[in-house]
């Protein structure tokens, strides 16, 4: 299995532009997950999906559309990239229920100049 | 690898040594506690987790302390070894919302040969 898979791993943006980050997984997994990832701050959460067209907002929103149209997509859309969204995007999937165990995606690196 | 960590704790430790890694939290809600093991140009991976009716669990050369007392939880890593070397994190699942995993800020584990 290929687990989760992120894709782009490195994006240079410049400030204004638009773009979407994909995230796939094969697993079946219900819940999935977007973090960014900035020196020293730790794993923020962005947005979260229970299941197919099932989304909300994390801690940090702001800026970011996400949709789950399938189990396995879960795509990141940054509308008007800022320089402050210089970071690392993470993807994550984990099955319903109490268990703790997330797969994460490789990241994203994505630069906003 | 990406830049992430610069800001962070650093546990400097002798290869052979044990090795403990802390967090505390806040949230008297979580009734999970999770460790997360994050190589460079990686993407987080799960290590062991705590139910919160619990003080402590062990895994393989890890073992989980958690005091809610206090609000702290703890790593222990047995015999540490090279390949230990990453960020740790710590992380919360809530009862109430199951769906969500919350992430602390991380410690550096360096493992000196």
């Amino acid at each position: 299995n290929a687990g989760v898979t992120q894709t782009p791993k490195f994006q240079v943006l410049k400030t204004g532009q638009s773009m979407t980050l994909q995230c796939a997984q094969d697993m079946n997994h219900e819940y999935m997950s977007w973090y960014r990832q900035d020196p020293g701050m730790g794993l923020r959460l962005i947005h979260y999906s229970v299941g197919a067209g099932i989304t909300d907002q994390g801690e940090v929103p702001n800026g970011y559309n996400v949709s789950r149209s399938t189990t396995e997509d879960f795509p990141l859309r940054l509308l008007s990239a800022a320089p402050s969204q210089t970071s690392v995007y993470f993807c994550a999937s984990r099955p319903a229920g109490t268990r703790t165990e997330a797969f994460f995606g490789q990241g994203t690196r994505l630069t906003v100049v | 690898g990406e830049s992430v960590g610069l800001h962070l704790p650093t546990l400097s430790v002798q290869e052979g040594d044990n090795s403990i890694i802390n967090c505390a939290y806040s949230n008297s809600a979580s009734d999970y506690f999770i460790w997360y093991k994050q190589e460079s140009g990686k993407g987080p991976q799960f290590i062991i987790d705590i139910r919160s009716n619990m003080d402590k669990r062990q895994g393989q050369r890890v073992t989980v302390l958690l005091n809610k007392t206090v609000k702290h939880l703890s790593l222990q890593i047995a015999a540490t070894q090279p390949g230990d070397s990453a960020v740790y994190f710590c992380a919360e699942k809530t009862r109430d919302s199951s769906y969500k995993l919350i992430f602390g800020s991380g410690t550096r584990l360096l493992v000196r040969p």
